[in-house]
């Protein structure tokens, strides 16, 4: 079974700061998706990036990024100039590549972007 | 194109009653993926349905039910609620199975009193 930690449960930043969100994962497989997903008060999980383990290029969509250590099973989420609009629950998970499509998520991190 | 949509967005229950919700998927997507969040055990993974058939559950009592119709509808049905049902209901669609791209809905808040 896969799982996922998110140690940091709640973090602020100030608005145009940059802020890195921790996660962990423990797995036996070789091939699998990661991703973040945002939660805003609206409660709508929303994808903010995804990465593919075979892929050592780390992901980037815009002000998003990860770092992604696939020895260590680390995958990070950093948030350059960050914006009040970037207050969320921020979730990672773990999906298998075949055979289980389920998403595992982690417990959350609470991010707050203070004006 | 319209989202996913889940009704209703709210909803209360006496322990005991049966709840059905609704999950309505994106145009086009096959693929239905139910999680419940709470805040003790975060978000968990109920079932998934693809053309009608449930390919995957996860680990729930027997009373937490779902099925899909041929329009790719989905609904989940709780029967005996108890207190501890209390919780956001998110349902997720994708295109096909390998779901690496799911949209969510906005949930359905059971309040089971």
């Amino acid at each position: 079974a896969q799982t996922v930690t998110q140690s940091q449960p709640e973090m602020s930043v100030q608005e145009a700061e940059t802020v890195t969100l921790s996660c962990t994962y423990d797995t036996s497989e070789s091939n699998y998706y990661l991703f973040w997903y945002k939660q805003p008060p609206s409660r709508q999980m929303i994808l903010v990036i995804r990465q593919e383990a075979y892929k050592q290029q780390n992901a980037t969509e815009n002000r998003f990024s990860v770092n992604f250590q696939k020895a260590a099973k680390s995958f990070s989420l950093k948030i350059s100039d960050s914006q009040l609009g970037d207050t969320a629950m921020y979730f990672c998970a773990f999906m298998k590549l075949l055979g289980n499509e389920k998403l595992t998520f982690g417990t959350g991190t609470r991010l707050t972007i203070i004006p | 194109k319209a989202g996913v949509t889940q009704t209703p967005r709210y909803l209360i229950k006496t322990r005991g009653q049966q709840v059905t919700l609704s999950c309505s998927p994106i145009s086009g997507h096959r693929s239905v993926s139910w999680y419940q969040q709470t805040p003790g055990q975060g978000l968990q993974f109920l079932f998934e349905y693809f053309s009608e058939t449930q390919r995957n559950k996860g680990n729930f009592p027997g009373r937490f039910s779902g099925r899909q119709f041929s329009n790719s509808r989905s609904e989940m049905n709780v029967s005996t609620l108890e207190l501890g049902d209390s919780a956001l209901y998110l349902c997720a669609s994708s295109l096909m199975v390998q779901n690496t791209e799911a949209f969510f809905g906005q949930g359905t808040r059971l309040t089971v009193v």
